[in-house]
């Protein structure tokens, strides 16, 4: 079965500052998606980056950006020049590319995100 | 467009109640997924339909759960004889196809007493 794992249950930032939340994971698939989301204190989860593992290019969308190690089995999230908005729980998830079914999303169990004005 | 919308926002049921928890994806959506959260926990898979179909409810964790999608959009999660421990934030997912993102809904808070 997979696994995801975020060893971070919380880090702080300062306003304005990079920070980097890490994400690893375990499959036997050679091809999959994994996402990061957001989840502020309103409950919604916002997705906040894609990557599909048989891209090589790191995704990046504005200020965030990932790490993907395909053979360290690894996915980091870099967030540049924090925002007081940015903090929330924040998620790392995988799914299958193809699996037959559903490919429901896997989560770890998030990394509490602190933004210091 | 309209995102996922999920009602009621909070409920709060006696043990042994049952509820039913309302889930409207985003309009065309074929998948539709139900997570089960516990406090503190990342999102747990519970069901999941295509269209009207559900082709996996491997995540239920008991008979008392059950879901339901009649006309492949709107989707019903029913839990019978609530128990405390089924306290938690269910979240419903949308997607347009498999495999692709799921988006989510705000979530039903569950309070069992």
């Amino acid at each position: 079965a997979q696994t995801v794992t975020q060893s971070q249950p919380e880090m702080s930032v300062q306003e304005a500052e990079t920070v980097t939340l890490s994400c690893t994971y375990d499959t036997s698939e050679s091809d999959y998606y994994l996402f990061w989301y957001k989840q502020p204190p309103s409950r919604q989860m916002i997705l906040v980056i894609r990557q599909e593992a048989y891209k090589q290019q790191n995704a990046t969308e504005n200020r965030f950006s990932v790490n993907f190690q395909k053979a360290a089995k690894s996915f980091s999230l870099k967030i540049s020049d924090s925002q007081l908005g940015d903090a929330a729980m924040y998620f790392c998830a995988y799914s299958p590319a193809w699996s037959g079914g559903s490919e429901k999303l896997v989560f770890g169990k998030g990394t509490k995100l602190t933004v210091n004005p | 467009g309209a995102g996922v919308s999920q009602s009621p926002r909070y409920k709060v049921a006696k043990r042994g109640q049952d509820v039913a928890l309302r889930c409207d994806p985003i309009s065309g959506h074929v998948s539709l997924f139900w997570y089960q959260q516990a406090l503190g926990q990342g999102p747990e898979f519970l069901t999941y339909f295509q269209n009207e179909a559900q082709l996996d409810k491997s995540g239920l964790p008991s008979d008392r759960f059950f879901a339901e999608r009649p006309e492949g959009s709107v989707s019903t999660l029913k839990i019978q004889r609530t128990q405390q421990e089924d306290s938690a934030v269910y979240l419903c997912a949308s997607s347009l196809r498999q495999p692709d993102t799921q988006y989510f809904g705000p979530g039903t808070r569950l309070t069992v007493l």
